[in-house]
C-alpha cells in the first residue's frame, strides 16, 4: 500500500496569513503516460464528510475559493491556504487515488492562532 | 445533483452482523463506482470497499477482508455493505462516496452511519 505522511499534525495561523501543509507519499503517484499526479486534498469540518479541494495535484474543485492552492508532483506535494479565513479551520487530507487502496495522510488540523 | 443517503448504523455486539445501505439519486449505481470510507471516532479516514459500475467487480481493505461484502441493487439505486464478525475496531462513521470522473477519488459524500461495536 502507498503510504501517505502529512505534516504537521497541527498548525495555527493568524486569520490573513498563510498555512502550509505538505504531504509526502511512500512510492510515486505520478503516472507518466498522461503527466498527472494521482493526489487530492479534502477538508473536513466537525461533524460533517470530506469536502474534496483540489484533485490532480492542483486543480480546484467547483466552487473552491482561489486560496487553496495544490502544488507538488511525484512524492512531495503542498496545499497552502493564503489569506486564512475563519471558515477554513478544519482537518485537511491528502488522498492518493494512483493505487488501490486508495490512501489517506493521517490529517493535519489548521486552527487559528 | 448527486445524492448519497446512508442508513443502517447501529450498536451491535462484537461478533455480530449489520448491513448498512447507501442509496444513490442523481447517478446510476450500476454505472459509477461507489466505496464506502470509514472513519473511527477522532481518527483518520479509511476506505473499506468499493463495487465497480458495469460487471461489479468488488474489492475490499484487508481489514475488512473476508468479513464485509459489498453489493448492489440497481432497481433500488443502492450499493450495500453486509459486514459480519464484526469487532470493536470496526467503531465508526461509514460513508458511501463517489466520484463522476474517476473511481478511487471522492467528490461526493453522504452524510454518514455510526456503527458502534460494543458489548
Amino acid at each position: 500500500d502507498i503510504v501517505m505522511t502529512q505534516s504537521p499534525d497541527s498548525v495555527a495561523v493568524s486569520l490573513g496569513e498563510r498555512a502550509t501543509i505538505k504531504c509526502k507519499s511512500s512510492q510515486t503517484v505520478l503516472y507518466t503516460s498522461n503527466n498527472l499526479n494521482y493526489l487530492a486534498w479534502y477538508q473536513q469540518t466537525p461533524g460533517q464528510p470530506p469536502k474534496l479541494l483540489i484533485h490532480w495535484a492542483s486543480t480546484r474543485g467547483p466552487g473552491v475559493p482561489g486560496r487553496f492552492i495544490g502544488s507538488g508532483s511525484g512524492t512531495d506535494f503542498t496545499l497552502t491556504i493564503s489569506d486564512l479565513q475563519a471558515e477554513d479551520v478544519a482537518i485537511y487530507y491528502c488522498q492518493q487515488y494512483y493505487g488501490t487502496p486508495p490512501t489517506f495522510g493521517q490529517g493535519t488540523r489548521v486552527e487559528i492562532k | 445533483e448527486v445524492r448519497l443517503v446512508e442508513s443502517g448504523g447501529d450498536l451491535v455486539q462484537p461478533g455480530g452482523s449489520l448491513r448498512l445501505s447507501c442509496a444513490a439519486s442523481g447517478l446510476k449505481v450500476s454505472s459509477d463506482y461507489i466505496s464506502w470510507v470509514r472513519q473511527a471516532p477522532g481518527r483518520g479516514l479509511e476506505w473499506v470497499s468499493v463495487i465497480f459500475g458495469g460487471g461489479g467487480t468488488t474489492q475490499y481493505a484487508d481489514s475488512v477482508k473476508d468479513r464485509f461484502t459489498i453489493s448492489r441493487d440497481g432497481a433500488k439505486n443502492t450499493v450495500y455493505l453486509q459486514m459480519d464478525s464484526l469487532r470493536a475496531e470496526d467503531t465508526a462513521v461509514y460513508y458511501c462516496a463517489t466520484d463522476s470522473a474517476n473511481g478511487f477519488r471522492f467528490n461526493f459524500w453522504g452524510q454518514g452511519t455510526l456503527v458502534t461495536v460494543s458489548s
